[in-house]
């Protein structure tokens, strides 16, 4: 990966339960992104925390920001099956060209 | 509301052959981003413009080619396939500033036989 590491690569869990899964990079960073990828199709942006956030929600979704640590989670509540998906942290870097660097992924199954 | 538009959505080639994929971004929308995904791996970026100049360049080998038009679409046009190239390839785009979500499209994939 030209960023860094996903942590797991591929959960299991039942739908109900919550899922957490960690980004880490390696640069410095103007924002983190979070996508969904449903297989073979397109990256769906999912919620986007800046350079100076530490917390953010969106519905279900919670996202972290240790810019100290150089790393970051997405906590997924009360899964469904429908959530099932790979999903990839991104970074934009501090230069204005909104270039994204994307993690490798982790791939989520929800059990129904 | 208007996505990013990509075709064709499967193309299959020979080795050695060409390819030109084409994006066309969301309108009004100044910034295209062209990302490669080979199976399993995470998106690659590979070249971007802004207001058809190229602004970025990544991991984009001298086979490849991009450009940007005036009516803001873009192509990616790949010589000398080779086995290595089959792959999915994005397209997004954005309004260019600082904390923009790219828009991606459903992508092309390519196989190289």
């Amino acid at each position: 990966s030209q960023q860094g590491e996903e942590d797991p690569q591929a959960l299991s869990i039942q739908e109900g339960e919550n899922a957490t899964m960690n980004c880490s990079y390696k640069t410095s960073i103007n924002n983190l992104q979070w996508y969904r990828q449903n297989s073979g199709r397109g990256l769906v942006h999912l919620i986007l925390i800046r350079s100076n956030e530490r917390e953010k929600h969106s519905g279900r979704l919670r996202v972290t920001l240790d810019t100290s640590k150089k790393s970051s989670s997405l906590l997924i509540t009360a899964s469904r099956a429908a959530d099932t998906a790979s999903y990839f942290c991104a970074t934009a870097g501090s230069g204005n060209t909104g270039k994204l660097i994307f993690g490798q992924g982790t791939t989520l199954q929800v059990k129904p | 509301a208007a996505g990013v538009i990509q075709s064709p959505r499967h193309l299959i080639k020979e080795k050695r052959e060409t390819a030109t994929l084409k994006c066309y971004p969301i309108p009004r929308h100044d910034t295209v981003y062209w990302y490669q995904q080979g199976p399993g791996q995470d998106p690659q970026f590979l070249i971007s413009f802004y207001e058809k100049m190229q602004s970025d360049k990544g991991s984009i080998p001298d086979r490849f080619s991009a450009q940007q038009f005036s009516d803001y679409h873009s192509e990616l046009n790949m010589s000398s396939l080779e086995l290595g190239d089959s792959a999915l390839y994005f397209c997004a785009s954005c309004l260019r500033g600082n904390n923009s979500p790219l828009h991606f499209g459903n992508g092309t994939r390519l196989t190289v036989t």
